[in-house]
């Protein structure tokens, strides 16, 4: 009973480093999120997958980007690390339909310094 | 674009007391709402989904209602517990199927 996976779950990064945040989920759900998740802002949506081989923007996409490897992976990328992606990361997968309800990773906390 | 508001952001009973969280949205095209729960330095637990069809779901002492067309819903509390002290978020899925987060209301419960 895994449920959704995230790794790592912490890192630290240099300003312009480039990192990959890994998601998997093993409840065959079609979508699949990435938030952010900042001190008094709420989760804020980075892109969402709805189904294999489709994403999309979210609300704060800027400075990063998404892959649906396939049904279980979606990666999130940070390509040059700035301080203001400094945040806790989530992933959480869902069916598109809101049939069932959507589960979270436990979290990747980032510092970018 | 759909917005979720909740409503407090922050609220303390004492021990024993019943609440209520609100929740409201601006888009009532959507799939469900959910209610879920976050402690601190954790992740997201749901608690109840309801679906677009659905007035209300019960869990427990939990008891969350869904009306639609006025982009409301709240979450009961019955006879609170320290234990029920964390944020509580609601969340709607809409029909283009992106998720949509509420800011939360932080809740503590004193013994």
């Amino acid at each position: 009973n895994a449920g959704v996976t995230q790794t790592p779950k912490f890192q630290v990064l240099k300003t312009g480093q480039s990192m990959t945040l890994q998601c998997a989920q093993d409840m065959n759900h079609n979508s699949m999120y990435w938030y952010r998740q900042d001190p008094g802002m709420g989760l804020r949506l980075i892109y969402y997958s709805a189904s294999e081989g489709t994403t999309d923007k979210g609300e704060v996409p800027n400075g990063y980007n998404v892959s649906r490897l396939n049904k279980r992976e979606f990666s999130l990328r940070l390509e040059s690390a700035a301080p203001s992606q400094t945040s806790v990361y989530f992933c959480a997968s869902s069916e598109v339909t809101g049939a069932t309800e959507a589960f979270f990773g436990q979290g990747t906390r980032l510092t970018v310094v | 674009k759909q917005e979720v508001t909740q409503i407090p952001a922050a609220l303390s009973v004492p021990e024993g007391e019943n609440l209520v969280l609100n929740c409201s949205f601006t888009d009532s095209a959507i799939y469900n709402l959910q209610w879920f729960r976050q402690d601190p330095g954790k992740g997201l637990t749901s608690l109840l989904l309801i679906q677009s069809s659905q007035r209300e779901q019960t869990s427990g002492r939990l008891n969350a209602s869904l009306d639609k067309s006025s982009g409301r819903s709240t979450l009961y509390i019955a006879a609170s517990q320290p234990g029920d002290s964390a944020t509580y978020l609601c969340a709607v899925t809409d029909q283009g199927g992106k998720l949509i987060f509420g800011q939360g209301t932080e809740l503590s419960v004193k013994p």
